[in-house]
């Protein structure tokens, strides 16, 4: 069980937008920055978005990233099929005093 | 361009040893922090450990403590972590992955390398 919570799975057709939710609490989400990984399949997660809505370059600007409180989310307008992959959230958690993650949310293009 | 490969993995008895490797390019190895997180398909991305980057400071999770060394060779832009004491909940993907400061605490998980398979059964 992460500590972390996200959907465990999210759809969209080419060209919508869809957001993913992340969830924490004051020790984790609600006190530090949230990452967010892509990882297509057979690959190892990828840097999507840092410090809560930065993007590294090579980040299409169709990914976004805003945080709320104990609560974060990642936007992905535009969807195209190789935005296919699953999704995680990640922030360091002072109580733990490590980094969580969320559980994954996998992107379903249909 | 910046490449992290793992090697080291396999397959261990429950109670052996195994140490991975992690040789790092493209970017002054000295200068990060670097982390190993593992993922498994039950318990999905769990980070493990730590180092600065002089290898001064380190970070070990609760569940690996006692048992996982990380140690870094500078001099040959190479990160390790020895594996002790194994139990099959250590059977994951371990993903060595290079950090955005010279510090470890609340560093981020800049790039990633391919993973090293490992499994701990009998």
């Amino acid at each position: 069980q992460s500590v972390l919570t996200q959907p465990p799975s999210a759809s969209g057709t080419p060209g919508q937008r869809v957001t993913i939710s992340c969830s924490g609490s004051n020790s984790n989400i609600g006190s530090n920055y949230v990452y967010w990984y892509q990882q297509l399949p057979g690959t190892a997660p990828k840097l999507l978005i840092y410090r809560n809505n930065q993007r590294p370059s090579g980040v299409p600007d169709r990914f976004s990233g805003s945080k709320s409180g104990t609560s974060a989310s990642l936007a992905i307008s535009g969807l195209r099929s190789e935005d296919e992959a699953d999704y995680y959230c990640a922030a360091w958690d002072d109580s733990l005093s490590g980094v969580v993650f969320g559980g994954g949310t996998k992107l379903t293009v249909l | 361009e910046v490449q992290l490969v793992e090697s080291g993995g396999g397959l261990v008895q429950p109670g052996g040893s195994l140490r991975l490797s992690c040789l790092a390019s493209g970017f002054t190895f000295s200068t990060y922090a670097m982390h190993w997180v593992r993922q498994t398909p039950g318990k999905g991305l769990e980070y493990v450990s730590a180092i600065s980057s002089n290898g001064g400071s380190t970070y070990y999770a609760d569940s690996v403590k006692g048992g996982f060394t990380i140690s870094r060779d500078n001099s040959k832009n190479t990160l390790f972590l020895q594996m002790s004491s194994l139990r099959a909940e250590d059977t994951a993907v371990y993903y060595c992955v290079k950090g955005y400061s010279s510090s470890w605490y609340k560093d981020a998980f800049d790039i990633w390398g391919q993973g090293t398979m490992v499994t701990v059964s009998s």
